[in-house]
């Protein structure tokens, strides 16, 4: 079975610019999250989708980041404009469905660094 | 809110040496426990997990147990190798939560010598 992909690996920019990333979870799973991980950090909650629709995104910081999932398959996170304090890896999971024991399957994540 | 509580690394062992990583947590409600270990240049992977109170969870030698009065899931392992060497997260998932979100602790950074 085919695990989580993700691209970019690594992604150097300068601030102020733009960047995406893209996400393809595990076939038939119905839930996807995005990540941010700062180094030195556990990993932090930016955007959960159950299908297309979004579930939580309270940790989402609206007026830079955004998301979306069309077609309840496929995602990409976007930053726009990037700040140095974006610098992290972007982690992107998925799960089969919605519960609390259901196991989160994670990509490789994006390096992202900010300069 | 939800919050994990995990020791500090690195841990500096030796192969063949007994290894216990300390977790503390707090929730609201009956959480789900897990250990991810993210091995170097790899995404994070399941090591194990435990879904109510006085579970063990195991796998690959590793085991942790679902304390409830100490609110704690403390992952030990008899005999590393040097291959166990990675960062190892604590999380909890709450039933109470919106949605299916982990929280994780800061990581321990084992590293095993030969």
């Amino acid at each position: 079975e085919a695990g989580v992909a993700q691209s970019p690996r690594y992604k150097i920019i300068e601030k102020r610019q733009s960047v995406a990333f893209w996400c393809n979870p595990i076939s038939g799973h119905a839930t996807l999250y995005w990540y941010q991980q700062i180094l030195g950090q556990g990993p932090k909650l930016l955007i959960q989708f159950q299908n297309n629709g979004v579930v939580d995104d309270s940790q989402l910081p609206k007026d830079r980041f955004s998301a979306e999932r069309l077609k309840g398959v496929d995602s990409t996170l976007k930053i726009q404009p990037a700040k140095l304090e974006d610098s992290a890896v972007y982690l992107c999971a998925s799960s089969l469905v919605i519960g609390g024991t259901d196991t989160q399957y994670f990509g490789p994540g994006t390096r992202l660094t900010v300069l | 809110g939800d919050s994990v509580t995990q020791m500090e690394g690195p841990v500096t062992l030796s192969e063949e040496a007994f290894l216990t990583i300390n977790c503390t947590y707090t929730a609201t409600g009956y959480p789900s426990l897990f250990w991810y270990v993210q091995y170097p240049g790899e995404g994070l992977q399941l090591l194990l997990k435990a879904t109510k109170a006085d579970d063990k969870g195991s796998n690959k030698g590793f085991e942790a147990t679902y304390r409830k009065e100490t609110t704690s899931f403390h992952l030990e392992k008899g005999s590393v190798q040097v291959s166990d060497s990675a960062v190892y997260f604590c999380a909890l998932s709450s039933f109470e939560a919106a949605g299916n979100k982990l929280t994780f602790g800061g990581g321990t950074r084992v590293l095993v010598k030969p």
